[in-house]
């Protein structure tokens, strides 16, 4: 399977703590994405990480990304009760045309 | 700028019914995705599309069909609802290229008993 694999599959964490979740994946690829989903609604992108690059910022995102490991990892810092969502690793190949997404993390943050 | 819209946003079906989702975009994107998402399974691809005319298998295609007849229109039908089939339905679409990324729609949740 193409498919990332994210964990761990739920983390509850009090507000102002960091929340951090990984994504491990077994092919090749052009760059990984996360997105986030509230409750009900469309994922929404986050980041995105090309294969060549190793760290990435945005806001108080943090993403890694290891390709002899295969693996990457999301780091929310200070978090605050509205980043309650569920979080999806999403991997682009360098053929083809579809993206692969994880199964997420859920993430509670508490008040 | 609507970006990505679906209709219906709810939808009880009774196995054996037909029925189809619309998915609209106003981005001018030329590929188009339909994804269901279940509990526990992430998101799965059931078709895609490249561009107008064009349509594609993604990883679950079975009691499914689409049709891109307009750059800014993706339908899915379901022609005989299963209650397998009971999902939440995701549209998305990007643009060309590597490097872009995904713009999903709300969502359409369907019930089939």
């Amino acid at each position: 399977s193409q498919q990332g694999e994210e964990d761990p599959q739920a983390l509850s964490i009090q507000e102002g703590e960091n929340a951090t979740m990984n994504c491990s994946y077994k092919t090749s690829i052009n760059n990984l994405q996360w997105y986030r989903q509230n409750s009900g609604r469309g994922l929404v992108h986050l980041i995105l990480i090309r294969s060549n690059e190793r760290e990435k910022h945005s806001g108080r995102l943090r993403v890694t990304l290891d390709t002899s490991k295969k693996s990457s990892s999301l780091l929310i810092t200070a978090s605050r009760a509205a980043d309650t969502a569920s979080y999806f690793c999403a991997l682009r190949g360098n053929t083809g045309n579809q993206f692969y997404f994880g199964t997420g993390t859920s993430l509670t943050v508490i008040p | 700028n609507a970006g990505v819209t679906q209709t219906p946003k709810f939808r009880v079906l009774k196995t054996g019914q037909s029925m189809t989702l619309l998915c609209a975009q106003d981005m001018n994107h030329e590929y188009m995705y339909w994804y269901r998402q279940d509990p526990g399974m992430g998101l799965r691809l059931i078709h895609y599309s490249v561009g107008e005319g064009t349509t594609a298998k993604g990883e679950v295609p079975d009691g499914y069909n689409v049709s891109r007849l307009k750059k800014q229109n993706f339908l899915l039908g379901l022609e005989s609802a299963a209650p397998s089939q009971t999902s939440v339905y995701f549209c998305a679409t990007n643009a060309r290229g590597y490097q872009e990324t995904q713009y999903f729609g709300p969502g359409t949740r369907l019930l089939v008993l």
